[in-house]
């Protein structure tokens, strides 16, 4: 079955410092990628994605993300975080396989201090 | 993101009620989704439409009844919810099956 695990649930960091937030998926097909990120009470803004070609994608807000096929990963950073990136972040994983299915990780939580 | 738009914001509603959640995209997708949010668990994809049709019931229980008279609109009918169905309710829409989804601001629904 496919899966897709964010394993830290809250992440800390200070104003300025990089950012490295993980995302693990398990899936039987060649997948495409995504990063959304949340701030409270409302929806999910798309920050990046990858379907094919340059594994090392770029975003918006400044955000990347790097496609490891032999890790299964799809981690997103940031170079020096800033106090408004506070929010939610969710890694999707879908296939051509399975269609309109995207699977969410249960996302990450990120503070900033100042 | 202002491409997708959902009414009412907030809903808190009785057991007994029927209710609906409206979802409008101006993206000129063909795809359209219902998820839904609950406090820590990820997100469930609830309903898909591909060009109206529906291609996706994730298991849904049927007091949930969804709509989607054309490719710009989607509704969630809701009656006789439980307790445990407040959450949020996002729409989502994409170009195709296979796109990147441009999500709703939501609907907090409070089920009392």
């Amino acid at each position: 079955a496919q899966s897709v695990t964010q394993p830290d649930i809250h992440i800390t960091v200070s104003e300025g410092a990089s950012l490295e937030l993980r995302c693990n998926y398990s899936y039987g097909a060649t997948p495409y990628l995504f990063w959304y990120v949340q701030s409270p009470g409302q929806g999910l803004q798309l920050l990046l994605k990858y379907f094919s070609g340059d594994t090392l994608v770029q975003g918006i807000k400044g955000f990347e993300a790097e496609f490891k096929r032999s890790q299964s990963s799809f981690n997103l950073r940031k170079p020096s975080v800033h106090w408004s990136d506070a929010a939610e972040y969710f890694c999707a994983v879908g296939a051509k396989e399975y269609g309109n299915k995207l699977v969410f990780g249960a996302g990450t939580i990120l503070r900033v201090k100042s | 993101e202002t491409g997708v738009t959902q009414t009412p914001r907030h809903l808190v509603m009785g057991m007994t009620n029927k209710k609906s959640l409206k979802c409008e995209q101006h993206l000129g997708h063909n795809a359209m989704y219902w998820y839904k949010q609950s406090a820590k668990k990820p997100l469930e994809l609830m309903f898909v439409y591909n060009f109206k049709e529906q291609t996706e019931n994730n298991s849904v229980p049927s007091r949930f009844s969804p709509e989607c008279p054309n490719s710009s609109h989607l509704f969630l009918h809701l009656h006789t919810l439980q307790p445990e169905d407040s959450a949020l309710y996002l729409c989502a829409s994409s170009h195709d099956h296979l796109g990147e989804q441009y999500f709703g601001p939501g609907t907090r629904l409070t089920v009392t």
